[in-house]
C-alpha cells in the first residue's frame, strides 16, 4: 500500500460514454500526476498539478480533462475516447513537484481502461 | 531533452541465477537516475536512485545499479534472483537543473523460471 488509491481498478467504456477516474492520496503531498502506460511504450506523463494548479499538460487531447479540487484528490474525466486510448492510467504523488529536492513518486495501482 | 533506452523488453532467467537489466540514457545536461519496479497489478515503486557520490547504488530487495557516466549507462543487477522478483522494471532520468520531470524507458519484463 503506497498511500495512493485509484478507483475503479478496471473500466470498460464505449466511445460515446463519459466516465471519470479518481485518485486520492493520504500522504500530505502537494503534487499529483497522471501517467498513461501503454503496452510496449514508455510511461507517458499526461498532467501535473502542484498545489491544485495545473503546471503541465503534455499535449494531451481534450477528450481527457483533469480536475484537481484539492491537494489530496485528482480526477481524470473521459469523454468520446478512442480504442487507442485503452491503457493503464496511473496516478502518482510527490511531496512537491519533482525538483531540487528530487522527491520520489508514489504510484497508485492504476485503472485499466478498455475502450470498445 | 532526455531519453532512456532499455535494451531488452523481456529477460527470462532461472531462479538463483544472476541478472542484469540494461539502461542507457541520453542527455545534454547532468541527470539523476532511477529504477522503478512494477509488480503484477500494482503501481510503480522506487527501487533505487542515483543522485551523487558513489556510482554504485544499493536498493531494496538486494538490487544494485552502477552509474557509468562515460557510457551513459545505469544497469541494474542482482546476484541471485527469486521468483518474487518477477515484475516489470523501469529506468528513468530527470534533469538536475531546470524543469525536472521523470522520463521513463519502455520497461523490461523480468521473468523468473523455477
Amino acid at each position: 500500500e503506497t498511500g495512493v488509491t485509484q478507483t475503479p481498478r478496471h473500466l470498460v467504456m464505449g466511445m460515446t460514454n463519459k466516465k471519470s477516474l479518481k485518485c486520492e492520496q493520504h500522504l500530505g503531498h502537494n503534487a499529483m500526476y497522471w501517467y498513461k502506460q501503454s503496452a510496449k511504450k514508455p510511461l507517458e506523463l499526461m498532467f501535473v498539478y502542484n498545489f491544485k494548479e495545473q503546471t503541465e499538460n503534455n499535449s494531451v487531447p481534450s477528450r481527457f480533462s483533469p480536475e484537481c479540487p484539492n491537494s489530496s484528490h485528482l480526477f481524470l474525466h473521459l469523454h468520446t475516447l478512442q480504442p487507442e486510448d485503452s491503457a493503464l492510467y496511473l496516478c502518482a504523488s510527490s511531496q512537491d513537484e519533482l525538483g531540487a529536492t528530487n522527491e520520489k513518486l508514489f504510484f497508485g495501482s492504476g485503472t485499466q481502461l478498455s475502450v470498445l | 531533452a532526455q531519453s532512456v533506452t532499455q535494451l531488452d523488453s523481456q529477460v527470462p532467467v532461472f531462479e538463483e541465477a544472476p541478472v542484469e537489466l540494461r539502461c542507457n540514457y541520453s542527455s545534454s545536461v547532468s541527470v539523476y537516475l532511477f529504477w522503478y519496479v512494477q509488480y503484477p497489478n500494482q503501481g510503480l515503486q522506487l527501487l533505487l536512485k542515483y543522485l551523487s557520490g558513489s556510482t554504485l547504488v544499493k536498493g531494496i530487495n538486494g538490487f544494485e545499479a552502477e552509474f557509468n557516466k562515460s557510457q551513459t549507462s545505469f544497469h541494474l543487477r542482482k546476484p541471485s534472483v527469486h521468483i518474487s522478483d518477477t515484475a516489470e522494471y523501469f529506468c528513468a532520468v530527470s534533469r538536475i537543473q531546470g524543469a525536472q520531470k521523470l522520463v521513463f524507458g519502455q520497461g523490461t519484463r523480468l521473468t523468473i523460471n523455477p
